[in-house]
């Protein structure tokens, strides 16, 4: 079983639906993180949270919000989508190591806003 | 704010080829740096990670280095093949945040 899980793979939505995007993870790591891709715009943050009572906002936070339930699970949501939220999103974990810390990347969730 | 540039967007070679691969970065005040493989629409791989304190590291034909003091590393591939081809996305660990990312380079090796 994959260590870091994401649901759904694949969303099709309409403009101002809300849409919830899980992420869950076995891997017993502290800290989780919400990324977005575009195509040729590489990785970008949306939140991050270092713990269950921690949640930070990224580069691009606007019209998303988080919720950190458990170690284990982090949910996306965007409250009202639109059209340049479709993007590849990536749900991301980590140990806190200093300068051994790596990320372990889930498999990506493919939402597209119509 | 730290930026992370990668050089070139894209390339193509033919199979067995060496490449390097450029990731420039602008505040070296860095925990580490680490090289990812991405294939099309697919999750990210992650290939090699240089901490801080350290000047390179290999992994079967990769070999990345880094240079701190000038805010470069580079993604030495040795002898390509087809399956090689990918994005590779470089990313830089701050202290206290998450991931910087590249834009990526695209590469394309042909048999």
């Amino acid at each position: 079983d994959a260590d870091v899980t994401q649901t759904p793979r694949n969303r099709i939505t309409k403009t101002g639906k809300r849409i919830m995007l899980e992420c869950s993870q076995t891997k017993g790591h502290d800290r989780m993180y919400w990324y977005r891709q575009d195509p040729g715009l590489g990785l970008r943050l949306i939140y991050y949270s270092f713990d269950v009572k921690d949640i930070n906002k990224g580069e691009i936070s606007d019209g998303y919000s988080v919720s950190r339930q458990a170690q284990a699970k982090f949910s996306l949501s965007l409250e009202s989508a639109i059209p340049n939220q479709t993007a590849l999103y990536f749900c991301a974990t980590s140990a806190t190591q200093g300068e051994r810390e790596t990320q372990y990347f889930g498999p990506g969730t493919r939402l597209l806003v119509l | 704010k730290q930026e992370v540039t990668q050089i070139p967007a894209a390339l193509s070679v033919p199979e067995g080829e060496n490449l390097v691969l450029n990731c420039s970065f602008t505040d070296s005040a860095i925990y580490n740096l680490q090289w990812f493989r991405q294939d099309p629409g697919k999750g990210l791989t992650s290939l090699l990670l240089i901490q801080s304190s350290q000047r390179e590291q290999t992994s079967g034909r990769l070999n990345a280095s880094l240079d701190k003091s000038s805010g470069r590393s580079t993604l030495y591939i040795a002898a390509s093949q087809p399956g090689d081809s990918a994005t590779y996305l470089c990313a830089v660990n701050q202290a206290g945040t998450a991931l910087i990312f590249g834009k990526g380079t695209t590469l394309s090796v042909s048999s």
